[in-house]
């Protein structure tokens, strides 16, 4: 199963811009590179997905690097509520997946 | 409120004991899955039935039986656990199985054995 790379954890200041990396070097062509985050007793929320084109909807933007091996989560003004656990994991059409051990995003008033 | 309720929210049980948890989603979707989520592991893909068919399981031991009656609905049948299957069991669903569609997740039910 394709694997996913993320730091341990990141820390941002309110109302500024986050950039959450990750690096899937050994990612297929069938790989859809998607995003999830968790909050504390709570189950994981989807944020976004992708395949190859940048991607973009209400909560975040994706930006796909051209050889697809690496990815970043970009929440454009970030509030108290965004912080939590980041996943970015590879599913593919079969179902095969790796959940790593995610982000831990602390956001500063 | 993600449109996925899992009942009970919590449960205790002991070793002989038989339960079910169960999943239920209003969204319309055609596929569901059941993760299990221990502390400070990966979550896990146990199960997943795309149109009521089965079509994973990621090698899961026998004393965790899904059940998937119709689309909506989602059953994991427990017996004979072990403490080790103590963790956080997740439900989710998606308009299809597969890459190309984003998952919704219910709240998860605790389970602990013991």
């Amino acid at each position: 199963d394709a694997k996913t790379t993320q730091p341990n954890s990141m820390e941002s200041n309110e109302e500024e811009p986050v950039h959450l990396p990750c690096n899937h070097s050994t990612i297929s062509g069938t790989d859809y590179i998607h995003w999830y985050r968790q909050l504390p007793s709570q189950g994981p929320e989807y944020v976004i997905h992708g395949l190859t084109s940048n991607v973009n909807n209400r909560m975040a933007s994706l930006a796909i690097a051209e050889d697809r091996k690496s990815s970043t989560l970009i929440l454009h003004r970030a509030t108290l509520r965004d912080a939590a656990v980041y996943y970015c994991i590879l599913l593919d059409n079969f179902n095969k997946f790796y959940f790593g051990s995610g982000t831990k995003l602390n956001v500063k008033p | 409120e993600t449109g996925v309720t899992q009942t009970p929210r919590h449960l205790v049980m002991g070793m002989t004991n038989k339960k079910s948890l169960k999943c239920e989603q209003h969204l319309g979707h055609n596929a569901m899955y059941w993760y299990k989520q221990s502390a400070k592991k990966p979550l896990e893909l146990m199960f997943v039935y795309n149109f009521k068919e089965q079509t994973e399981n990621n090698s899961v031991p026998s004393r965790f039986s899904p059940e998937c009656p119709n689309s909506s609905h989602l059953f994991l049948h427990l017996h004979t656990l072990q403490p080790e299957d103590s963790a956080l069991y997740l439900c989710a669903s998606s308009p299809q199985a597969g890459g190309s569609y984003e998952q919704y997740f219910g709240p998860g039910t605790r389970l602990t054995v013991t």
